[in-house]
C-alpha cells in the first residue's frame, strides 16, 4: 500500500546543476501535482497534470519543467538549480474529475532539496 | 497574489481548549474547501472538507464553519489534544479545474 512515492528524500546541489525529482503513484489516479513548501509561504503549486498527456503551470513554474511519463509517474526537473529553489518538494495525486466536487490530494513524504 | 488567506500563522492552545483557524478567499468559482493536517517530516493529509452549499460540517472534534456571503471559512478543533499539534492548511479548488490552492498554514501547538 505505497500510495505516492517520491525520490530522492534528500538532495544537495550546487548552483547551476540539474536534477530530476521522481514521483510515482499506485492508486490509478488521473491527476498529479508538484508543490513546494517554504516557511511562511505554505504550499505553492509548481505544475500539475490533470490527466495523462497534459500538464499545466501552477503559481510558481519558473525554473522547473515536468513530464507526465505515464499515468503513474510525474517527474519534476530543475535544469539549472538556484539557491531560491531550496525547498521541500511534495508530489501529490488525486482522482477528482475536475468538473465539480471533491478533489482529495494524497501526498508523498516530500523531497528536501538544498541548493548551495 | 495569495488567493486563500489564512490566519493566524501560529497558535498555542491549552489541552482541552478550542483551536480556531480562519481562512478567507476572493474567487467565487471555488467549489470545494478542504483542510489538511501535516505532522513534522510528513506530507499533508486530508482532515475534513466542505462544499459551499453547506454552512457547517462536523467530524468528531473537528468542525468547518463556512460563510459564503463573507467568503470565509474556519476550522474549529474542540477539546484540543497534544496529538493535534501539527501544521494545518486550508485550501480551495476551482470548479472545472483540478488545481488546488493552499493557504500559508497555521502551526498549532497544544500544551498539556
Amino acid at each position: 500500500n505505497a500510495g505516492v512515492t517520491q525520490t530522492p528524500k534528500f538532495q544537495v546541489l550546487k548552483t547551476g546543476q540539474s536534477m530530476t525529482l521522481q514521483c510515482a503513484q499506485d492508486m490509478n489516479h488521473n491527476s498529479m501535482y508538484w508543490y513546494r513548501q517554504d516557511p511562511g509561504m505554505g504550499l505553492r503549486l509548481i505544475y500539475y497534470s490533470a490527466s495523462e498527456g497534459t500538464t499545466d503551470k501552477g503559481e510558481v513554474p519558473n525554473g522547473y519543467n515536468v513530464s507526465r511519463l505515464n499515468k503513474r509517474e510525474f517527474s519534476l526537473r530543475l535544469e539549472s538549480a538556484a539557491p531560491s529553489q531550496t525547498s521541500v518538494y511534495f508530489c501529490a495525486s488525486s482522482d477528482g474529475d475536475g468538473i465539480s466536487g471533491a478533489n482529495v490530494l494524497t501526498f508523498g513524504a516530500g523531497s528536501r532539496l538544498t541548493v548551495l | 497574489q495569495q488567493q486563500v488567506k489564512q490566519s493566524p500563522q501560529s497558535l498555542i492552545v491549552q489541552k482541552g481548549g478550542i483551536s480556531i483557524i480562519n481562512c478567507a478567499y476572493e474567487n467565487t468559482a471555488f467549489d470545494y474547501f478542504p483542510w489538511y493536517q501535516q505532522f513534522p517530516g510528513k506530507g499533508p493529509a486530508l482532515l475534513i472538507a466542505i462544499r459551499p452549499d453547506v454552512s457547517e460540517k462536523k467530524e468528531g472534534r473537528f468542525t468547518i464553519s463556512f460563510n459564503k456571503s463573507a467568503k470565509q471559512f474556519s476550522l474549529h478543533i474542540m477539546d484540543s489534544q497534544p496529538g493535534d499539534s501539527a501544521t494545518y492548511f486550508c485550501a480551495a479548488k476551482s470548479g472545472g479545474y483540478q488545481k488546488v490552492t493552499f493557504g500559508t498554514g497555521t502551526k498549532l501547538q497544544v500544551i498539556p
